[in-house]
């Protein structure tokens, strides 16, 4: 049962729009997010993070939004960039234990020039 | 800017040979993960460590091992590689206790078992 679901496997959007990935999960326990950007054969690279007591957290081109009570969060670039060309993961974590971290199976975003 | 390494970057491999994935940080973590990943999966958590004589086996099933003697090395071996070993391994760290929960992730190791 996969707690954390990216259900876009792609996506192509025009440099200079908006790009918009989303991720659901199913934990209502899940109190901390991140979002990472991998590029083939590299580790992923963190982006963006939020906690669940806030419902936006902005860095940049990048934001991040919670829906709590829908247990959606997405992440926003904007404006996208040909260089934002990457599988992009979110994942879930519960902070006051484990520390353990959740993935989903990730979003490939092609920004075309 | 994260400093965790890991060696070698691409490795292949015969079946039955045993090999050592090394991981490094720089940073002080206490905390340490492996993850397995294959092309359009998620990443799976095959160990982790809280710290120095602390591992415990991830939520994916693995017949690699790991040790942590030290704080800032994290190895996962496999005794006798097989083809389906074949994935990339990606090691990760994070600090625990501090305001902080970001993981940061190494380059990973490509390994190819034939």
């Amino acid at each position: 049962d996969q707690q954390v679901k990216q259900n876009s496997p792609s996506l192509s959007v025009q440099e200079g729009r908006i790009s918009i990935l989303n991720c659901d999960y199913t934990n209502s326990m899940f109190d901390y997010f991140l979002w990472y950007k991998k590029y083939p054969a590299e580790g992923p690279t963190f982006l963006i993070s939020i906690s669940s007591i806030k419902d936006k957290n902005e860095d940049g081109r990048f934001t991040v939004f919670l829906n709590k009570s829908a247990k959606h969060l997405s992440l926003h670039i904007v404006p996208s960039q040909p260089g934002d060309s990457a599988v992009y993961f979110c994942a879930a974590s519960i902070t006051a234990g484990t520390y353990k971290y959740i993935f989903g199976t990730g979003t490939r975003l092609k920004v075309l020039a | 800017e994260a400093d965790i390494y890991q060696t070698p970057r691409y490795l292949v491999i015969g079946t039955g040979k045993k090999i050592t994935l090394e991981c490094s940080q720089t940073m002080g973590h206490d905390k340490m993960y492996w993850y397995q990943q294959d092309p359009g999966m998620e990443l799976h958590l095959i160990h982790y460590s809280y710290g120095v004589n602390s591992t415990e086996k991830g939520d994916l099933s693995s017949e690699s091992t790991v040790s942590r003697i030290r704080t800032e090395h994290f190895p996962l071996t496999l005794e006798s590689a097989r083809p389906s070993h074949t994935s990339q391994y990606l090691c990760a760290s994070s600090e625990v206790g501090s305001g902080t929960k970001t993981q940061y992730f190494g380059p990973g190791t490509r390994l190819l078992v034939l």
